[in-house]
């Protein structure tokens, strides 16, 4: 049974520039939510995306962006790259949206330079 | 804005001990809490779930919730060397339907 799986896993981008991280959920889980974590804090609710749309969000500004396909897979888009942008962004799912367990990907280590 | 809090630590405890963690949260409403652990570099690992008051064991591991007090408690017993890493409390945000997480607990055991 494969769990929660996340491309790639390491990315350096220039300021200024646009990334897409991807994120497969657990099999049998349909909600897959995302989180940003900056060193020595924890996870931050970026959105929540359930039925191909965005059921919820977190404090994150309009660059943040995402997407869900009908396989129940993810994408996290960032446009407009500032350097603190620079975190490791969580892929999590779960069975529905409501307050289920959710099972972390390995993450994404996004630098900023 | 709903807040979790713990301890940053570090908490040294010798192996074989018992490490004892804590986790406050704001939110009177909230009936799902979740404890995870994160080893250095890695991403957080689901170990345990809990949402009624009193306690619940599995193995090595216990949580323990008063929602009277906004508490929720982390024991591990025998603890050993390779429980060192930080523990992370999260919350579920009901209007939010997102989890709220601490900031979390450094653990470490000594050898």
């Amino acid at each position: 049974d494969a769990g929660v799986t996340q491309s790639p896993t390491h990315l350096i981008k220039t300021r200024g520039q646009q990334v897409t991280l991807r994120c497969s959920p657990k099999s049998g889980h349909d909600t897959v939510s995302w989180y940003q974590q900056a060193l020595g804090q924890g996870p931050q609710f970026i959105f929540q995306y359930y039925e191909e749309e965005e059921r919820q969000r977190g404090n994150f500004p309009d660059r943040f962006s995402g997407h869900q396909f009908p396989n129940y897979s993810s994408e996290l888009n960032v446009n407009a790259l500032l350097l603190g942008d620079s975190a490791l962004y969580l892929c999590a799912s779960s069975p529905g949206q409501g307050a289920y367990e959710q099972y972390f990907g390995p993450g994404t280590r996004l630098t900023v330079t | 804005q709903k807040e979790v809090e713990q301890n940053s630590g570090p908490l040294s405890v010798p192996e074989g001990a018992i490490a004892s963690l804590n986790c406050t949260y704001s939110d009177r409403v909230s009936q799902s809490f979740f404890w995870y652990r994160q080893y250095s570099g890695k991403s957080p690992e689901l170990i345990m779930s809990i949402y009624s008051n009193g306690d619940k064991e599995d193995g090595r591991f216990t949580a323990q919730l008063n929602k009277a007090s906004q508490y929720v408690s982390l024991l591990i017993r025998d603890s050993q060397p390779s429980d060192s890493a930080t523990y992370l409390c999260a919350v579920w945000d009901t209007g939010r339907r997102a989890l709220t997480f601490g900031s979390g607990t450094r653990l470490q055991v000594q050898p």
